[in-house]
C-alpha cells in the first residue's frame, strides 16, 4: 500500500518568506509526527497529533512554526518569516495508534533551503 | 530527559566484514528501542526493534539485543554487503510517543 508522502520534496525560499510543507499519512493511521533533521541538531521531534486530541507542540523551536491536521488525515507544517537556521530536512511520520511500541513510518522528507 | 548516544563514524568496511555500531541510552522506565536505517536518497526505515529487556531484534542479517544492565542496544551484522551502505540511527521511545534519536552513523561498504 501507499506509504507516507510529503510535498514538495525540495523547497528553496528567501529569508523572511513563509513556507508550507505537506504530509499525507498512511491511510488509517491515527498518529502523525513531524521531525526535523539538520546538520547541527540531528533528528529532533517537532509536533505530534493523535486523533482528535490537542496536539503536542512541545518540540516546535519558535512561534514561527505551526502545524495543523485537517480531518484527522493530511497535515501542514507552516514556517513563517523563515530564517537560515530553518534549513533542514523536515520528516513526517505516522503510526497506527500512537502507542510507545508502535513503529513510526517515515515519509521521504522535504528538504528546505533558506537563502 | 531521554537521550541516545551512538558511535558517530564514519565507518568504512570491506564486503563480508563484521559490523558493530554501539548505542547506549538514558531513559526513565522501560523504553522501546529501535534501529532505523536511511539508504542514500531514501527516507528512514525501521530496521529492527526490541520492546523489553533481553529481547533481540533481527532483520536482514542485523541483530541487536536490549541490555538493560548496560543500557545498550548495539547493532551487529556478521557479513556486510555493499547494499548495507547507509546511515544507521539508534532511537528510543520512552514513556511517551516521541522518538529520541542518536546522531547517526554513516556506514560505507567497499566491494
Amino acid at each position: 500500500g501507499a506509504g507516507v508522502s510529503q510535498s514538495p520534496s525540495n523547497k528553496v525560499t528567501e529569508k523572511g518568506k513563509d513556507v508550507e510543507l505537506r504530509c499525507d499519512p498512511i491511510s488509517g493511521h491515527t498518529a502523525l509526527y513531524w521531525y526535523r533533521q539538520s546538520l547541527g541538531q540531528g533528528l529532533e521531534f517537532l509536533i505530534y497529533f493523535q486523533g482528535n486530541s490537542a496536539p503536542d507542540k512541545s518540540g516546535l523551536p519558535s512561534d514561527r512554526f505551526s502545524a495543523e491536521r485537517t480531518g484527522g488525515s493530511v497535515s501542514t507544517l507552516t514556517i513563517q518569516r523563515t530564517q537560515q537556521e530553518d534549513s533542514a530536512v523536515y520528516l513526517c511520520a505516522s503510526s497506527p495508534g500512537g502507542a510507545v511500541r508502535d513503529e513510526q513510518f517515515f515519509g521521504p522528507g522535504t528538504r528546505l533551503t533558506v537563502l | 530527559g531521554d537521550s541516545v548516544t551512538q558511535m558517530e563514524g564514519p565507518v568504512t568496511l570491506s564486503e563480508e566484514a563484521f559490523l558493530t555500531i554501539n548505542c547506549t541510552y538514558t531513559a526513565t522506565g522501560y523504553p522501546s528501542l529501535f534501529w532505523y536505517v536511511q539508504y542514500p536518497g531514501e527516507g528512514l526505515q525501521l530496521l529492527l526493534k526490541a520492546t523489553k529487556a533481553d529481547d533481540k531484534g533481527s532483520n536482514k542479517g542485523f541483530e541487536a539485543t536490549y541490555r538493560k544492565e548496560t543500557t545498550s542496544f548495539h547493532l551487529e551484522k556478521g557479513s556486510v554487503q555493499v547494499s548495507d551502505s547507509a546511515v544507521y540511527f539508534c532511537a528510543l521511545n520512552g514513556n511517551d510517543y516521541k522518538l529520541s534519536f542518536g546522531a547517526g552513523t554513516t556506514v560505507t561498504v567497499r566491494a
